[in-house]
């Protein structure tokens, strides 16, 4: 099955600053890499999401980009603000509509 | 229109107790998604329906997990003789699975405390 690895586990960046978060998968038939954020005591929501026929992903503050010869994705937050403080998971769709969560990024922006 | 919900939104419970938790997903999503979350912890994969069969159930943690989905909607989770390591947050999540949208939307989560 997929094996989705997400680094680093912790991040902290001054506000202003970029923040990337990279993670790898297994599955070469992986086809959809959304990503969720995860404020303290709420439940996961997406923020970007990117399908295995596109390379790249913009909105506004947030891009994700994907490189399927070596199955990986990055999120990248740049001019980064106190509010983008959150946990981060990456994640995987396989053939069979199953998701494969990374293990996820704390990031702190420090104003 | 509505979310995802979950009830009950935090369950305590003694070591050896059976509890069920309930998911309403959102009308019309076909998918449903049961994951456990430990304090500072990831997205545990527990099951996935598919309608109302469940073509992936390799992520129960033991055979005294199980879950099921009636009439494509409504799931429920059940721990039995649970034990105090079940203790954790269990997140619902629905998708429509189409080829239009993957998201998944997830609930608030059920809290269980096995004491």
């Amino acid at each position: 099955g997929e094996n989705v690895e997400q680094h680093p586990s912790t991040l902290s960046v001054q506000e202003g600053d970029s923040a990337v978060i990279k993670c790898t998968y297994s599955d070469s038939a992986s086809n959809y890499f959304p990503w969720y954020k995860q404020e303290l005591g709420k439940r996961p929501q997406l923020i970007i999401d990117i399908r295995s026929n596109v390379g790249e992903k913009k909105d506004q503050r947030i891009a994700v980009t994907l490189n399927k010869t070596a199955k990986h994705f990055s999120l990248h937050i740049t001019e980064t603000q106190p509010e983008d403080s959150a946990v981060y998971f990456c994640a995987a769709i396989d053939t069979g509509n199953q998701f494969y969560f990374g293990t996820g990024t704390s990031l702190t922006v420090i104003p | 229109g509505a979310g995802v919900s979950q009830s009950p939104s935090n369950k305590v419970t003694e070591k050896g107790k059976d509890v069920e938790l309930r998911c309403d997903p959102i009308s019309g999503h076909t998918a449903l998604y049961w994951y456990r979350q430990s304090l500072g912890q990831g997205l545990e994969f527990l099951i996935y329906f598919q309608g109302n069969s469940a073509p992936d159930k390799s992520g129960l943690p033991s055979d005294r997990f199980s879950a099921e989905r009636t009439g494509g909607s409504v799931s429920t989770l059940t721990i039995q003789r649970t034990q105090q390591e079940d203790s954790a947050v269990y997140l619902c999540a629905s998708s429509l699975m189409g080829l239009s949208s993957y998201e998944q939307y997830f609930g608030p989560g059920t809290r269980l405390t096995v004491t």
